[in-house]
């Protein structure tokens, strides 16, 4: 059975830094790239950040580029963001997502439960 | 980027009856490569994390039941569910995954009538 554990949310204030964590199972982790999704409270969907298997390309919505890292430990079967410089709109649940094909980032077949980051003073 | 916008924002349709959620994206979602469409639909319930009922536009997902349905080619897409159960209450999304960065649609909230 895929699960997907997502750890690390939690209260930072306006420009702190958070480390969120995924963690994989029950498929091969190393062979799918995999996605972070945000949804503020009471809003939609807002792709975040991708990363391919490999680990080779990464990709981030404007939003975050530049403070926002992606990264994996394919030994671990782990996925992590790395948030920096946060501010308040990154107040959200951010999950974690399986990319649903072995062709590249497409659509997400496996999401985690989320974890909730809030930025506030 | 591509938008995405849904219509309508909500929906209260009566049990037994169907249901249909329409999807607009701002730029052309159908590879010729492959003749596929990059759209894919998801399901959220509340307090749950969203499930994938559709890719490439018509693929159902494994498990989902067959009154769910996604058509539509190009720009314009539809969810239908044919005959609404009192489960399938929840926030639909449509997503694309032609370009980066990938974007949904704000979602349709469907209620029983």
């Amino acid at each position: 059975e895929v699960q997907l554990l997502e750890s690390g949310g939690g209260l930072v204030q306006p420009g702190g830094s958070l480390r969120l964590s995924c963690a994989a199972s029950g498929f091969t982790f190393s062979t799918r790239a995999m996605s972070w999704v945000r949804q503020a409270p009471g809003k939609g969907l807002e792709w975040v950040s991708a990363m391919r298997p490999s680990g080779d390309n990464t990709y981030y919505a404007d939003s975050v580029k530049g403070r926002f890292t992606v990264s994996r430990d394919n030994s671990k079967n782990t996925l992590y963001l790395q948030m920096n410089n946060l501010r308040t709109e990154d107040t959200a649940v951010y999950y974690c997502a399986r990319d649903g094909s072995f062709s590249g980032v497409d659509y997400f077949d496996y999401w985690g439960q989320g974890t909730l980051v809030t930025v506030s003073a | 980027d591509i938008v995405m916008t849904q219509s309508p924002d909500s929906l209260a349709v009566s049990l037994g009856e169907r249901a249909t959620i329409n999807c607009k994206s701002s730029q052309n979602l159908l590879y010729s490569s492959n003749n596929k469409n990059f759209l894919a639909w998801y399901q959220q319930k509340a307090r749950q994390p969203p499930k994938l009922l559709i890719y490439w536009a018509s693929t159902r997902e494994s498990g989902v039941p067959d009154r769910f349905s996604g058509s539509g080619s190009g720009t314009d897409f539809t969810l239908t569910i044919s005959s609404l159960q009192a489960e399938d209450v929840a926030l639909y999304y449509c997503q694309q995954y032609s370009s980066i960065p990938y974007t949904f649609g704000q979602g349709t909230k469907l209620e029983i009538k």
